[in-house]
């Protein structure tokens, strides 16, 4: 069964730097979202993308945020300099080819900022 | 501002007991998924209903969908050791042409064996 798979599992940064999180949605898929889930707490919307270009994104999703479907797989989120609280787990989703189908969720990316 | 919310927080129950999660949300929507997350871990999805529909059935799942009342309830029968985790409903909408998802906090479901 396709998945949306997600690089790396987790990753380790120094507060300030720049971090990039890598997503492969299903192949066939043309929506595409990021949230974001800190510890113990709910999963947060940050952006949705579409056609290549921004659909959607919350207030959380600022200036330091940025996405990018590079080369028609790949499906990425920078973070241009990370902050303490940016710590966090991070998700991608994908969804098929009409808006009212099931969003595929990838396992995750693990974020520690130091 | 949109947003989905859940019903209880935590639940303890016993294996074979039946659950019911239950979620509000605020404004208009186009769908609502259930999904499930085990501590740590990704997010599984569940079920999708849709807003012109009122009830679907999946197995053990049972989901509701009042867009009335702007609700849905998750029904989980004959409840297993293996259920125990988190339960998010999450409400789709479209805002001047931009499409989001806002998820609930959660329901923390124990089933005990």
């Amino acid at each position: 069964e396709p998945e949306v798979t997600q690089t790396p599992s987790h990753q380790v940064t120094q507060m300030g730097q720049e971090v990039i999180l890598r997503c492969v949605p299903i192949s066939n898929h043309l929506y595409f979202y990021w949230y974001r889930q800190i510890l113990g707490q709910k999963v947060e919307f940050l952006v949705s993308f579409y056609n290549n270009e921004i659909s959607e994104k919350s207030e959380i999703f600022d200036d330091q945020f940025s996405v990018e479907r590079p080369d028609g797989s790949n499906f990425t989120l920078k973070i241009r300099s990370t902050k303490l609280e940016d710590s966090a787990m991070y998700f991608c989703a994908s969804m098929g080819r009409k808006r009212q189908e099931t969003q595929y969720f990838g396992p995750g990316t693990r974020l520690l900022v130091l | 501002s949109q947003q989905g919310e859940e019903d209880p927080q935590a639940l303890s129950i016993q294996e074979g007991e039946n659950a019911t999660m239950n979620c509000s949300y605020k404004t208009s929507i186009n769908n609502l998924q259930w999904y499930r997350q085990n501590s740590g871990r990704g997010l599984v999805h569940l079920i999708l209903i849709r807003s012109n529909e009122r009830e679907k059935h999946s197995g053990r799942l049972r989901v509701t969908l009042d867009t009335s009342k702007k609700s849905s309830s998750l029904l989980i029968t004959a409840s297993r050791a293996a259920d125990t985790a988190s339960y998010f409903c999450a409400t789709d909408f479209v805002n001047t042409g931009g499409f989001k998802t806002i998820f609930g906090a959660g329901t923390r479901l124990f089933v005990k064996a």
